[in-house]
């Protein structure tokens, strides 16, 4: 089975921390993606990659920035957290025909 | 305005009944993906569309690329098909997701 893991479930984080969320996929995807998930606002796209150090912004990268060093981790950095970062952070990657999730990052910016 | 739109929004129905959320998109897509978000996060990819028709078990997808609209169907539905629904583009190696629809099945 494909496996997207998002190295922490749940983190609280002071403002003006930097944070990192990882998140590593097995299956030799090219893809991969970060988007955070807001109530009423849906998912929106942080970050893409489509390959090793290539990187896209999507629609909200302001505040966020990401690293893929390797095929395999695309990791997403939160320079100084800030309170308005306080959502729920989703990791995907995809193949030509699906896209998996991880189960998610709840962050919590105090 | 977003890219893709989903209606309804919420739709709550009677076990058994027949299921459609719609999903509209903008231009040049190169595929239309349906997800399952259950409460707790975990979102399960149902489908990917380019073009027709697919179905799985009780879920059916359609897509009309003149129309650039696609629909999601679920038969004789049950309280377990109860999530959020999302419809998402694919385009240019990036997927940009609708809202969701939040279903709610009542025994």
């Amino acid at each position: 089975d494909v496996k997207v893991t998002q190295s922490s479930r749940y983190l609280v984080k002071r403002t003006g921390e930097k944070v990192f969320l990882e998140c590593v996929q097995d299956m030799d995807h090219e893809n991969m993606f970060w988007y955070r998930q807001d109530p009423g606002l849906g998912l929106r796209l942080i970050y893409f990659s489509y390959d090793v150090k290539m990187k896209e912004k999507g629609d909200i990268p302001e505040g966020y920035s990401v690293s893929r060093e390797k095929k395999e981790r695309f990791s997403l950095i939160l320079e100084s957290a800030s309170t308005n970062q306080t959502s729920m952070y989703l990791c995907a990657s995809s193949t030509l025909s699906t896209i998996y999730f991880g189960e998610g990052s709840w962050l919590t910016v105090v | 305005k977003n890219e893709v739109e989903q209606s309804p929004q919420n739709l709550t129905a009677q076990e058994g009944e027949f299921i459609t959320i719609n999903c509209s998109y903008s231009v040049g897509i190169s595929a239309l993906h349906w997800l399952q978000q259950h409460p707790g996060g975990g979102i399960v990819s149902l489908f990917m569309l380019s073009s027709g028709k697919k179905k799985h078990g009780r879920l059916i997808a359609t897509i009309n690329i003149q129309e650039k609209h696609s629909s999601l169907h679920i038969t004789a539905s049950h309280p377990r098909d109860s999530a959020v629904y999302i419809c998402a583009q694919e385009r240019d190696d990036k997927i940009i997701f609708g809202k969701g629809t939040r279903l709610h099945i009542l025994p």
